[in-house]
């Protein structure tokens, strides 16, 4: 399976854009880029996805390299209630399973 | 539109008890998944449903650990006997048809703790 590569950490000033990044050398043709994330104490919560072109919708922004090799996810204005841990996943889009493989995530502090 | 149902909330129980979790689907998603979180660690997927059939079950520890889904609706996953490694929370997530868009469903998921 193709493995995405985050920083543990990121911390931001509240009202101001986060960029989240994420890494995938590996990444398939065919293999679809998706953003979770989870804050305290609920399961992880869809954030976006997109396959080669950048996507928005009311949540986020997902800006995917050329080379489809990097992601970024774009908060365009952090909140305190976006303090979460964001997980960048590859998910395959061939085979009955097409399963999300989850890493550990990037925990996102958002400071007042 | 209704979120992804689980019970209980938290569990505590004795190493070699055994528990079982409920979860209740969105409504028409036909695939169900369990994952298992470790504190400080990402969900790790332990079996996939389509329908009332196994998908994918590869990472489910099978001398211990079982799971149903009858009628192609609700499910439970038991652990019988439980280890201390077993504390964990576990999610359970629907999605329909297995579809790319929109994406997975979670629930808020069991607290299970293992004394």
């Amino acid at each position: 399976d193709a493995k995405t590569t985050q920083p543990n950490s990121m911390e931001s000033n509240e009202e101001e854009p986060v960029h989240l990044p994420c890494n995938h050398s590996t990444i398939s043709g065919t293999d679809y880029i998706h953003w979770y994330r989870q804050l305290p104490s609920q399961g992880p919560e869809y954030v976006i996805h997109g396959l080669t072109s950048n996507v928005n919708n009311r949540m986020a922004s997902l800006a995917i390299a050329e080379d489809r090799k990097s992601s970024t996810l774009i908060l365009h204005r952090a909140t305190l209630r976006d303090a979460a841990v964001y997980y960048c996943i590859l998910r395959l889009s061939s085979g009955s399973a097409r399963q999300l493989t989850f890493g550990s995530g990037t925990q996102l502090t958002v400071l007042p | 539109e209704a979120g992804v149902a689980q019970s209980p909330r938290y569990k505590i129980i004795e190493k070699r008890q055994s528990v079982a979790f409920w979860c209740n689907p969105i409504s028409g998603h036909a695939t169900l998944y369990w994952y298992q979180q470790i504190l400080g660690q990402g969900p790790k997927l332990l079996i996939q449903f389509q329908n009332n059939g196994v998908v994918d079950d590869s990472q489910l520890p099978k001398d211990r650990f079982s799971a149903e889904r009858l009628k192609g609706v609700d499910s439970t996953l038991k652990i019988q006997p439980a280890k201390l490694e077993d504390s964990a929370v576990y999610l359970c997530a629907s999605s329909f048809q297995g579809e790319i868009a929109g994406g997975y469903t979670f629930g808020s998921g069991t607290r299970l703790t293992v004394v």
